[in-house]
């Protein structure tokens, strides 16, 4: 019974480097999302999606980008990362079905991705 | 939009004791309201939410919270704190005709300790 697996869990980078946090679960949800968590500021959306092929902007999108590869799959991607994106990364899922964006409750969560910018 | 307030960054109780963790949201319509519980390198689950009815629900692990529609509260609650509560708490909002652009809206978190 996975639920939401991220991978990986850890990463550092440098500077200008890219990389993409990969998602995916396994509840036939078809709404999922990225949020980053910081100390003292709580989650913060990036972006969502609420079926496949679409997305859209959440709370703090500058910086990067997402594909919902499949109904399962949805990845982040940090073209050139910056020292200010230097967080913990969650992804979640759920059932949303008339697209309301969470109106229907409980997320799931998975177990986040650590990443550090040098 | 909505918000939501936790007052408090760092709750610490004793062993045995009360546990109240405080929210209070701001929200034009009337609102779902969440508690979200994560442990140490893990992701947050949920604890508990009211939507619409009794407005006193209760959660996994003993804890219950209040809607408080005329302070626009939703303040957490355990009887007696154990070691294993410690974590941090997330209160969230959303309201409950959809979230629209802003989504579930969460507080910036509690930090709960148990001294023992």
């Amino acid at each position: 019974n996975a639920g939401v697996t991220q991978t990986p869990k850890f990463q550092v980078l440098k500077t200008g480097q890219s990389m993409t946090l990969q998602c995916a679960q396994d509840m036939n949800h078809n709404s999922m999302y990225w949020y980053r968590q910081d100390p003292g500021m709580g989650l913060r959306l990036i972006y969502y999606s609420a079926s496949e092929g679409t997305t859209d902007k959440g709370e703090v999108p500058n910086g990067y980008n997402v594909s919902r590869l499949n109904k399962r799959e949805f990845s982040l991607r940090l073209e050139s990362a910056a020292p200010s994106q230097t967080s913990v990364y969650f992804c979640a899922s759920n059932f949303d079905p008339e697209g309301k964006r969470q109106n229907t409750g409980e997320l799931f969560f998975g177990e986040g991705s650590r990443l550090t910018v040098l | 939009a909505q918000s939501v307030t936790q007052l408090g960054s760092h709750v610490s109780v004793s062993e045995g004791a009360l546990v109240l963790l405080r929210c209070n949201y701001s929200s034009s319509v009337p609102p779902y309201l969440f508690w979200y519980v994560q442990y140490p390198n893990q992701g947050l689950q949920l604890l508990l939410k009211y939507t619409t009815g009794a407005t006193l629900v209760k959660g996994i692990n003993g804890f219950e919270a209040e809607f408080k529609k005329s302070e626009t509260s939703f303040h957490l609650t355990k009887p007696s704190a154990h070691m294993s509560d410690a974590a941090e708490y997330f209160c969230a909002v959303i309201p409950y005709s959809g979230g629209g652009a802003d989504g579930l809206t969460f507080g910036k978190g509690t930090h709960l300790i148990i001294q023992p």
